[in-house]
């Protein structure tokens, strides 16, 4: 979920377990989305994407869900493995704005335990 | 191939100094943009660019200026750095609006005393 300020909101699982990440936002005229990876001491990296017109997105052990009823994103990431240990962004691109750049929230610490 | 390259890596400044970031992209794209990221937070945008010799102000703007004289390149200036300042800064840059996945650099982690 979102979290304002200094403690990132986290999740800790098992690995080998599946893990949920979660993301709201709050503009109606968002039509596009991005999850980044971001480990520690680097930035962040793409790892997928999903425009307003899809509800859902497929890729190599993700899949991001949209609902827009609920303006809700969120990340599923399979077989979690150790490797995926960072903090996890969701951006959006607000279609109403002049401004040509995507929006984060303030990011989930995913932690996965051996 | 390179992607996004930021220099430099480390800086600490004094109060009232003034120093700029370079940012550099070799995958020839349109757009490109410099966040910072604060402990625990999201990234801001300070500034961005559509295009050569093109700049635009982000949320946090105050403080801070930026150049695009040539296409790979934007440019981060602080005139008179202050504590606020203190952040990890990112550059990132895309081929189209924000409708297109962005490339990040490693980042600069500036303090200023």
């Amino acid at each position: 979920g979102e979290s304002v300020g200094l403690h990132l909101p986290t999740l800790s699982v098992q690995e080998g377990d599946n893990s949920i990440i979660n993301c709201a936002y709050s503009n109606s005229a968002s039509d596009y989305f991005i999850w980044y990876k971001q480990e520690s001491g680097k930035g962040p990296q793409f790892i997928i994407d999903i425009r307003s017109n899809m509800d859902k997105r497929q890729g190599q052990r993700v899949t991001v869900l949209l609902n827009k009823t609920v303006k809700h994103l969120s990340l599923q990431i399979a077989a979690t493995q150790p490797g995926d240990s960072a903090v996890y962004f969701c951006a959006e691109n607000i279609r109403d704005t002049g401004r040509r750049a995507l929006t984060f929230g303030s990011g989930t610490r995913l932690q996965v335990q051996p | 191939n390179a992607g996004v390259t930021q220099t430099p890596k480390f800086r600490v400044l004094k109060t009232g100094q003034s120093m700029t970031l370079l940012c550099a992209q070799d995958m020839n794209h349109e757009y490109m943009y410099w966040y910072r990221q604060d402990p625990g937070m999201g990234l801001r945008l300070i500034h961005y660019s559509v295009g050569e010799g093109t700049t635009a102000k982000g949320e946090v703007p105050d403080g801070y200026n930026v150049s695009r004289l040539k296409k790979q390149n934007f440019l981060l200036g602080l005139e008179s750095a202050a504590p606020s300042q203190t952040s990890v800064y990112f550059c990132a840059s895309s081929y189209s609006t924000g409708q297109a996945k962005a490339f990040f650099g490693q980042g600069t982690r500036l303090t200023v005393v």
